[in-house]
């Protein structure tokens, strides 16, 4: 059973750093492009950052871009979100999700982690 | 960046009912290699997104064959045949045919 598991939100100040991680388990995690994904509290879904399967390549949101950074660690099948700079506007939860590059989808989702930037 | 708009926004049902929610696009999802990368999600309330349908008709596994796509182009619809209570919540499509990913604003599907 394929399991994505979030861990690192909470409460931060604006201008102030924060990182997320993603435990993947139940699938071959250095095949599989990954991916972030966010939703701001009662609004729809923002796609945030992906990286490919080896980390060779990484994409992001132009208003990420520069603040944010995407990483993996095979090895310890994790995702990471480093997130610097944090502004009020990047409050929401985080969603780590499975990127299927085959179909350029979102196939698995973890449940989610709240980030709450506010002073 | 391409814009997906979703109608209606809430959508009421009985049960048994069949509905569909449409998904247009801004520009064509068709990609030059033939593929049209166009998936529809479902949010059930206090839950993460699942994936429904995924290159615009093919059921993802597990998913009850009540759900159906269909489109091309710009136009793209989800049909539910025989809406149960567990379809209940917001649905999604979302586009990765041009950078970057856009989803729709979503439909609320409840309960009449």
């Amino acid at each position: 059973e394929v399991q994505l598991v979030e861990s690192g939100g909470g409460l931060v100040q604006p201008g102030r750093s924060m990182k997320l991680s993603c435990a993947a388990s139940g699938f071959t995690f250095s095949n599989y492009g990954m991916a972030w994904v966010r939703q701001a509290p009662t609004k729809g879904l923002e796609w945030v950052a992906t990286i490919s399967y080896d980390g060779s390549s990484t994409y992001y949101r132009d208003s990420v871009k520069g603040r944010f950074t995407i990483s993996r660690d095979n090895a310890k099948s994790t995702l990471y979100l480093q997130m610097n700079s944090l502004r009020s506007e990047d409050t929401a939860t985080y969603y780590c999700t499975r990127n299927t590059i085959t179909v350029r989808g979102f196939d698995y989702w973890g449940q989610g982690v709240m980030v709450t930037v506010s002073s | 960046d391409v814009v997906l708009t979703q109608t209606p926004p809430t959508l009421s049902a009985t049960i048994g009912q069949s509905v569909s929610i449409s998904c247009r696009s801004s520009q064509s999802l068709l990609h030059s290699n033939g593929n049209t990368y166009l998936h529809w999600l479902l949010q059930r309330p206090g839950q993460s997104p699942q994936l429904l349908i995924y290159l615009v008709s093919r059921l993802e596994s597990g998913v009850p064959n009540r759900f159906s796509g269909s489109g091309s182009g710009t136009d793209f619809t989800l049909k539910i045949s025989g809406v149960e209570a567990e379809d209940l919540g917001v649905y999604y499509c979302v586009q990765g045919t041009h950078a970057p990913y856009t989803f729709g604003a979503g439909t609320k599907l409840e309960l009449k």
